[in-house]
């Protein structure tokens, strides 16, 4: 069965911290693998990786694969109030002849950033 | 540009009633997913259309869930008869094609079934 897992579940840090939120995978097929911050609304697209150790930046954030060692990892560095949020790591997967099928979610981290 | 629209925002409803949510992608987008999130879990697919064609119900209960896109745009998601378990929070995301990884949620609408 697909499965995609996220560590930790939930988090509390205080501004300024840097954290890193893990996701690892077990799926046949893997196309690729996207992290998605959800507030209290829509999740929001952060990242889609798709080739191992390219580092992907935007901002305070950045993530990269490991598809030898199946996991990802996304940094938030000098955290703020505002990525308090919970943070979703999913897993597209490649149907038949290669077009992009269902994305498996994990249950997502939670991350509560303090003043 | 206008994200993905859903309605109705909130519903609660008591069991073995029927709910019906709508949903209106981006424009231009080709690909719409339903997903249902259960509180404290990660969204699951029920169904994924590729203009008005189904590409994968798998997941979807079809005793009492069914879906529809007739005009490849717009869609809507039924849910008849409702159970407790069926409380979630339903998104609505679309994609411009079907090999894109980028999913655009709309804001959900969220079931109470009492």
């Amino acid at each position: 069965e697909d499965k995609v897992v996220q560590s930790p579940l939930s988090l509390v840090v205080h501004e300024g911290d840097t954290v890193t939120l893990n996701c690892s995978y077990e799926v046949t097929n893997f196309r690729s693998l996207l992290w998605y911050k959800q507030e209290k609304k829509a999740p929001t697209f952060l990242f889609m990786l798709t080739s191992s150790g390219i580092e992907k930046k935007s901002g305070r954030l950045s993530s990269i694969l490991d598809k030898k060692e199946l996991f990802s990892i996304l940094n938030i560095t000098a955290t703020q109030t505002g990525d308090s949020a919970v943070y979703l790591c999913a897993v597209s997967l490649m149907n038949y002849g290669g077009s992009q099928g269902n994305l498996i979610f994990g249950k997502g981290t939670k991350l509560s950033v303090k003043p | 540009e206008a994200g993905v629209a859903q309605s109705p925002r909130y519903k609660i409803i008591e069991k073995r009633q029927s709910v019906a949510f709508w949903c209106n992608p981006i424009s231009g987008h080709a690909t719409l997913y339903w997903y249902q999130q259960i509180l404290g879990q990660g969204p699951k697919l029920l169904i994924q259309f590729q203009n008005n064609g189904v590409v994968d119900d798998s997941q979807l209960p079809k005793d009492r869930f069914s879906a529809e896109r007739l005009k490849g745009v717009d869609s809507t998601l039924k849910i008849q008869p409702a159970k407790l378990e069926d409380s979630a929070v339903y998104l609505c995301a679309s994609s411009l094609g079907f090999n894109t990884g980028e999913l655009f949620f709309g804001e959900g609408s969220r079931l109470t079934v009492l």
